[in-house]
């Protein structure tokens, strides 16, 4: 399989914890999304990096979360101290930056976090 | 206003309908529209990107209207399998040269009864 690929698929934590999800883009696209999705909301933009640049941050990216890329290649999304409002699917999307790939933004299946 | 609005929903339709989603974005330079599709507890996937010319692929039409600001997506002889949310998605520019975000509606929930 050569989609975008999470880790953890769920994970479960209590209030306070922190927790850190991965994502593995396709090899060969260099931007990289990081998105959050409540129920009966669309995904909602976090974070992007452009290989291991992060250029651009939501104003939903509280001080509590931090996320990386550091070679470029997969990234992490920490949430230090969560909240119950933290409850969400987080997903990670990439995309091929290069001339005639397209843009589009592929989707991983998404890590299902519920802080108790 | 919210970036991009969509019908509320739910749709229940028999097979073989016809249904229409609409979809409004306030932010004027926006500059590409697509649909995704997102099945229950899934990630959304693609369906189809909206041309200002209008586009169809098979059962599917998407319009697009800049001076409205509004995006449909027609879908003929609904299928079973076109149970889904389907999400109106808006592309808009950074401040930064070749940055761009992708801004997603609610999604609206169509459910294709036998």
């Amino acid at each position: 399989d050569t989609g975008v690929s999470q880790d953890p698929r769920h994970k479960i934590t209590k209030r306070g914890q922190n927790v850190t999800f991965r994502c593995d883009p396709i090899s060969e696209h260099n931007r990289l999304y990081w998105y959050r999705q409540t129920l009966g909301q669309g995904p909602e933009f976090l974070t992007y990096f452009q290989n291991e640049a992060q250029l651009e941050k939501s104003r939903l990216l509280s001080d509590r979360f931090s996320a990386e890329r550091p070679k470029g290649s997969f990234s992490t999304l920490e949430i230090q101290r969560t909240e119950q409002g933290d409850s969400a699917m987080y997903l990670c999307a990439s995309s091929d930056l290069r001339q005639g790939a397209g843009n589009e933004q592929f989707f991983g299946p998404g890590t299902r976090l519920t802080v108790l | 206003r919210k970036e991009v609005e969509q019908d509320p929903g739910p749709f229940n339709v028999p097979e073989g309908a016809t249904v229409a989603f609409n979809c409004t974005y306030s932010n004027s330079a926006s500059q590409s529209f697509f649909w995704y599709r997102q099945d229950c507890r899934k990630e959304p996937k693609l369906l189809m990107s909206v041309y200002s010319s209008g586009n169809e692929d098979g059962r599917f039409t998407a319009q697009l209207n800049r001076a409205s600001q509004y995006i449909s997506l027609l879908i003929r002889d609904s299928k079973l399998s076109d149970s889904a949310t389907y999400l109106c998605v808006v592309k808009a520019t950074f401040a930064g040269a070749g940055s761009y975000q992708l801004t997603f509606g609610k999604g609206t929930k169509l459910s294709v009864i036998p």
